[in-house]
């Protein structure tokens, strides 16, 4: 079965500087994809990046990177020049094997990050 | 373009009451999917569909839930005899479907707002 971990239960990095927030995947499956969604105090889930697992290249979005370390299993979500917007709770997630037929994701625990000025 | 939205917003109910959800898709997205948030925990599946088509219903947690999508556009789910403990954040998301890659960027799933269901 496919797990998701988020290791860090709370964050805090100073605004304008950069900040990674850890995601380890469970699945013996070859083929996934990975995503990261941001969930302001407003209750929002807002998709930020994905990854696919047979992409050679790492994501970027913006200031969003995805640090994807396949044999290790894990695919980091960095954040660049932190800004106090970005102060939520992220959650990574795991899509299982396409069927053709849809998929339905796995979410880890979250991240709460807090931006400070 | 419009996102997805759902209604109501808010919602609460005395125990015992049977509540419906609605959630309207992103135009065009073929894929619907319903999951439960508990406060501080991530998102947790619930069902799916493809067009009107229940495909896969293993998250639901027991036979007072049910979901339908008649017409393949606007789903409702439905919780009968509410109990205390189906207090949660109910989120409706949507997709386009697959490109026959697994995961691939289609594949993203959209969110809505949520309903927040409270149930005394």
């Amino acid at each position: 079965a496919q797990k998701i971990t988020q290791t860090q239960p709370g964050m805090f990095v100073q605004e304008k500087e950069a900040v990674t927030l850890d995601c380890t995947y469970d699945t013996s499956d070859p083929s996934y994809g990975l995503f990261w969604y941001k969930q302001p105090s407003s209750g929002e889930m807002i998709f930020l990046i994905y990854q696919g697992s047979y992409d050679q290249q790492n994501a970027t979005e913006g200031r969003y990177s995805l640090n994807f370390q396949k044999a290790r299993k894990s695919a980091n979500l960095v954040i660049s020049a932190s800004q106090l917007g970005d102060s939520a709770m992220y959650f990574c997630a795991m899509s299982p094997p396409w069927d053709n037929q849809g998929g339905k994701l796995i979410f880890g625990q979250g991240t709460e990050l807090s931006v400070k000025p | 373009g419009a996102g997805v939205s759902q209604s109501p917003r808010y919602k609460v109910t005395k125990r015992g009451q049977d509540v419906a959800l609605r959630c309207d898709p992103i135009s065009g997205h073929v894929s619907l999917y319903w999951y439960r948030q508990a406060l501080g925990q991530g998102p947790e599946f619930l069902t799916y569909f493809n067009y009107e088509a229940q495909q896969d219903k293993s998250g639901l947690p027991n036979d007072r839930f049910s979901a339908e999508r008649p017409e393949g556009s606007i789903s409702t789910l439905t919780i009968q005899r509410t109990e205390q403990r189906d207090s949660a954040m109910y989120r409706c998301a949507s997709s386009l479907p697959g490109q026959g890659r697994s995961g691939g960027p289609a594949d993203t799933q959209y969110f809505g707002p949520g309903t927040r269901l409270t149930v005394l």
